[in-house]
C-alpha cells in the first residue's frame, strides 16, 4: 500500500487564488513528521513546511499552510494568494518515527499558475 | 550557514560507461547524507543513504553504487552505465541527530542520460 498518496497529477489555478494540493499518509506510529517541498523546473527542491504529528496547531509559513486532519490522516498544503511563480511541483512527504533515516516521498502535483 | 554542492550540473555518457557524481556538504560535521534518483515526472526514489564515512546503505539493488571517503563528501558511483540509469540525480544532507523532523536539504542535481 502506499504509504503517501497525492491524487492530483496536475492543476490549474488562476493567479492570485488560493490553492489546495492534496496529500494522504498512512502509518501506524504515533511519531511521525510530514513535509511538503517545492521542485521548479530547475531541478532544486526547496523545503516549505513541516508539521509534526503532535502538533496541536496547523503549521503556517508566510503564504504557505497545512491542513493537518490527523483522524484522517490527511496533510493538505494550502497556498494563499497564488502567484506565477508557485507554478512548481509539489510533493508531500513523511518520515515515520524517531531515530529514521529516511523520508517516504509522494508522486507530486504539478501545479500550473495561470495569469 | 551550510550549502550542498553537486556536479557534474548535467552530463550525456553512453551506455557501457563509468560514472562517478560527486556530493560536499559545508557548514555543518556529521551529516547524514542521501542520493536520490527522480525518473522524469515521477517522485523521488532514494538510492543511498549514509550516517558516517565508510557507513553505505542501499534501498534499492542496481547498477550503481556509493561512497563516503570524507566526512562531507558522497560520492554516486557505476563501472557501466545502463539506459535506465538516465534521470536526475539528488544528493541531500539532515543534520545527524534524525529527529521526527530534521527536513533533508537538497543539492541542485545533476541529470543525467544515457545514450
Amino acid at each position: 500500500a502506499q504509504k503517501i498518496t497525492q491524487t492530483q497529477p496536475g492543476m490549474f489555478v488562476q493567479e492570485k487564488e488560493a490553492v489546495t494540493l492534496d496529500c494522504t499518509y498512512d502509518t501506524s506510529d504515533p511519531s511521525y513528521g510530514l513535509f511538503w517541498y517545492k521542485q521548479p523546473s530547475s531541478g532544486e527542491m526547496i523545503f516549505l513546511i513541516y508539521q509534526g504529528s503532535y502538533d496541536q496547531q496547523n503549521a503556517t509559513e508566510g503564504r504557505y499552510s497545512l491542513n493537518f486532519q490527523k483522524a484522517r490522516k490527511s496533510a493538505n498544503l494550502v497556498i494563499s494568494a497564488s502567484q506565477l511563480g508557485d507554478s512548481a511541483m509539489y510533493f508531500c512527504a513523511m518520515r515515520e518515527g524517531l531515530g529514521n533515516y529516511q523520508l517516504i516521498w509522494g508522486a507530486g502535483t504539478k501545479l500550473i499558475i495561470k495569469p | 550557514s551550510q550549502t550542498i554542492h553537486q556536479w557534474p550540473a548535467t552530463l550525456v555518457q553512453p551506455v557501457g560507461s563509468p560514472l562517478s557524481l560527486e556530493c560536499t556538504v559545508e557548514g555543518t560535521s556529521n551529516p547524514n547524507l542521501y542520493w536520490y534518483r527522480q525518473a522524469a515526472g515521477r517522485g523521488l526514489q532514494l538510492l543511498f543513504y549514509s550516517v558516517g564515512i565508510g557507513q553505505i546503505s542501499s534501498e534499492v539493488p542496481q547498477n550503481l553504487s556509493a561512497s563516503r571517503p570524507q566526512d562531507r563528501q558522497f560520492i554516486l558511483s557505476s563501472k557501466k552505465l545502463l539506459l535506465s540509469d538516465s534521470g536526475f540525480y539528488l544528493c541531500a544532507w539532515t543534520p545527524r541527530l534524525a529527529g521526527v523532523r530534521n527536513e533533508q536539504f537538497f543539492g541542485p542535481g545533476t541529470r543525467l542520460t544515457v545514450l
